[in-house]
């Protein structure tokens, strides 16, 4: 009963460091969407992905952040040069299709030194 | 601008009764709505959705209501337990795929 997997659960980094966490979308989803999480406030939307192909990456900074959905293997977001202003929780939901509720992994809470 | 934000940040019942969560939303055009259960640690976790040509849709010990006239929804829990503690969050679907949420109302259940 595998449902969204995202690892690792908790990353440290310094400052100027890359920053890699990955997500498995629910078996059969194809859809695939990355939020940010301040404390105490609610998700940001930050990119959403199908196989191979960036849909949307309005919410996404546009310098130092990346994502990718290989047609094999996890989604990956990516932060380069990490700044404190990075740390958060981010989460990755699937979906089945884009009109089908997004489900959500246990996020991975970036902490930035 | 769009947004989607809740009436009572924190919310305290006692074990047994009945909660209602509020939420309002601006933007017109959302016409799919969710919402999530987040405890802490965790990811936020589904409860039940509602598309804009339903008022009400039920499911285990939670209704949700939708007046569109008004642009607010709610989230009924009912018989509320400790395990019902945690953060709620709304969330509609104003652009698109990607989902507005709110900010959220932590909900205390007292024993």
């Amino acid at each position: 009963n595998a449902g969204v997997m995202q690892n690792p659960r908790h990353l440290v980094r310094r400052r100027g460091q890359e920053a890699r966490l990955r997500c498995s979308p629910m078996k059969g989803h194809s859809h695939v969407y990355w939020y940010r999480q301040l404390p105490e406030e609610g998700l940001k939307f930050m990119v959403y992905l199908q196989k191979e192909n960036i849909i949307d990456e309005s919410g996404m900074p546009k310098e130092r952040f990346s994502a990718e959905f290989p047609k094999e293997g996890p989604s990956i977001l990516r932060i380069q040069q990490v700044v404190r202003g990075d740390s958060a929780a981010y989460f990755c939901a699937s979906s089945l299709n884009s009109d089908q509720p997004q489900h959500f992994g246990d996020g991975t809470r970036l902490s930035i030194l | 601008g769009e947004s989607v934000g809740l009436h009572l940040p924190t919310l305290s019942v006692q074990e047994g009764d009945n909660s209602i969560i509020n939420c309002a939303y601006s933007n017109s055009a959302s016409d799919y709505f969710i919402w999530y259960k987040q405890e802490s640690g965790k990811g936020p976790q589904f409860i039940i959705d509602i598309r804009s040509n339903m008022d009400k849709r039920q499911g285990q010990r939670v209704t949700v209501l939708l007046n569109k006239t008004v642009k607010h929804l709610s989230l009924q829990i009912a018989a509320t337990q400790p395990g019902d503690s945690a953060v709620y969050f709304c969330a509609d679907n104003a652009r698109g795929n990607k989902l507005v949420f709110g900010a959220g109302t932590i909900l205390r259940v007292k024993s």
